[in-house]
């Protein structure tokens, strides 16, 4: 089946300080991705939409000067937190989707901002 | 996108069938309904989907009515394993189309 792997799995850093976050498809052509937060015993929230090749789609209240993404290739996706807070800290889950039609969602990546 | 409704949290013990149910009254006619599975510190794993009557495949079997305003998630005979929070969506089976997660259901299977 379709699998989509992050990395890291897991992140620690201090406050104010940028953090890459990596999003791929590794057996079949994403072209669009998606990026959730998920805090403790919360549901999953959108946060954007990442079309390969064009610029992101913020939900509302998500900014994107905050969080950037980066969707150049077919396998690829990137979320950056720049100058991150202790608020910020949160799981951070990319899902993708090709032909299938069925969104396929990686591993998550858990940040912990100091 | 139609909202849904689901239980928060289901008790069961092992071996036994668990059907969770979710209603999504405005469900839309290109809408399909989906379930994902969620372990702690992990992304959502799918399980099913379906548009109308019953689907089943090697893990669980998803029923919905002819009116489509609700679904039941069956799951036979669950084990300690099975015990994550289940994730009913529905929105049009385009893939590209956001998915927007309500609560799910916890669901807690003891020995």
């Amino acid at each position: 089946g379709a699998v989509v792997s992050q990395h890291p799995s897991w992140v620690i850093c201090k406050s104010g300080t940028s953090v890459k976050i990596e999003c791929r498809s590794l057996d079949f052509q994403a072209t669009t991705m998606f990026w959730y937060r998920q805090f403790p015993k919360q549901s999953l929230m959108l946060m954007a939409t990442s079309n390969e090749g064009s610029k992101a789609t913020y939900e509302q209240g998500v900014e994107k000067d905050k969080f950037l993404i980066n969707h150049a290739s077919l396998t690829l996706s990137t979320l950056t937190v720049t100058s991150a807070h202790p608020e910020d800290s949160s799981f951070y889950i990319c899902s993708a989707t090709g032909t299938s039609e069925t969104q396929y969602f990686g591993p998550g990546t858990r940040l912990l901002v100091l | 996108l139609a909202k849904t409704t689901q239980p928060i949290s289901m008790d069961s013990y092992e071996g036994q069938e668990v059907n969770i149910t979710c209603s999504h009254n405005n469900i839309a006619t290109n809408d399909y309904i989906t379930w994902y599975q969620q372990f702690p510190s992990q992304g959502p794993r799918f399980i099913i989907q379906g548009y109308k009557t019953k689907v089943t495949n090697e893990v669980a079997s998803l029923f919905i009515p002819a009116d489509r305003k609700s679904s039941t998630l069956s799951l036979p005979r669950v084990s300690l394993s099975d015990t994550a929070v289940y994730y009913c969506l529905v929105a049009p089976n385009t893939g590209f189309q956001k998915l927007v997660f309500g609560t799910g259901t916890r669901l807690l299977v003891s020995p």
